[in-house]
């Protein structure tokens, strides 16, 4: 069974301050998606990753997918409370519309 | 585009009644899967199907039916509702070129 580990669980932060959140799994996934949540709602695809090192950017949200292929990171910069939501990792293996999500990120921004 | 349609978006039922949740989706994407989110367990994988005519269990597929007879439509089944099953329930489609687009939910409670 392929695992992703999310970190931290729950995160509150002031408006303006920079956030990482990780993704880590002893699995390599073909591609690897980020995912934000917000409450009564689905998941809304930010961003895929799929080469090994890869970094994308989407305004102040930084992606960055392991050389591996097995960990993500999602960094946001000067946070406002817009970005308030739940944050999901999830890689993706070659049999594909079979995805291992991890348990989510609570961020909380304070104005 | 209506994208990914699921119904009812709340539901109560009765320990040991049986429902099904509806699925439907206008985009002819080849992949359709059903999670359900529990609080601080993310999504986890219940059935997926990779065609028509073709299903597979996910991680917790205990409890729950599926079939796909055309590639629009991926209901899921209750056999007999159990209060373990008191969930919110996403559906997801995708394609090999495209990532996953979730429903809004459908918020299931058994009493």
């Amino acid at each position: 069974t392929q695992l992703l580990e999310q970190s931290p669980q729950f995160l509150s932060i002031q408006e303006g301050e920079n956030l990482t959140v990780y993704c880590n799994s002893s699995s390599v996934f073909s591609s690897l998606q980020w995912y934000r949540q917000e409450p009564g709602e689905g998941p809304v695809l930010l961003v895929t990753v799929v080469t090994g090192g890869e970094v994308k950017k989407l305004k102040r949200l930084t992606f960055q997918f392991g050389d591996a292929r097995k960990d993500s990171s999602l960094h946001i910069t000067a946070a406002q409370p817009g970005d308030t939501g739940l944050y999901l990792c999830a890689g993706l293996n070659t049999n594909a519309g079979k995805s291992t999500f991890g348990d989510g990120t609570t961020l909380t921004v304070k104005p | 585009n209506a994208g990914v349609t699921q119904t009812p978006k709340f539901q109560v039922l009765k320990t040991g009644q049986s429902m099904t949740l509806q699925c439907a989706q206008d985009m002819n994407h080849e992949y359709m899967s059903w999670y359900r989110q529990d609080p601080g367990m993310g999504l986890r994988l219940i059935h997926y199907s990779v065609g028509a005519g073709i299903t597979d269990q996910g991680e917790v597929p205990n409890g729950y039916n599926v079939s796909r007879s055309t590639t629009e439509d991926f209901p899921l089944r209750l056999l007999s509702a159990a209060p373990s099953q008191t969930s919110v329930y996403f559906c997801a489609s995708s394609s090999t070129d495209q990532p996953q687009h979730f429903g809004d939910g459908t918020r299931l409670s058994i009493l």
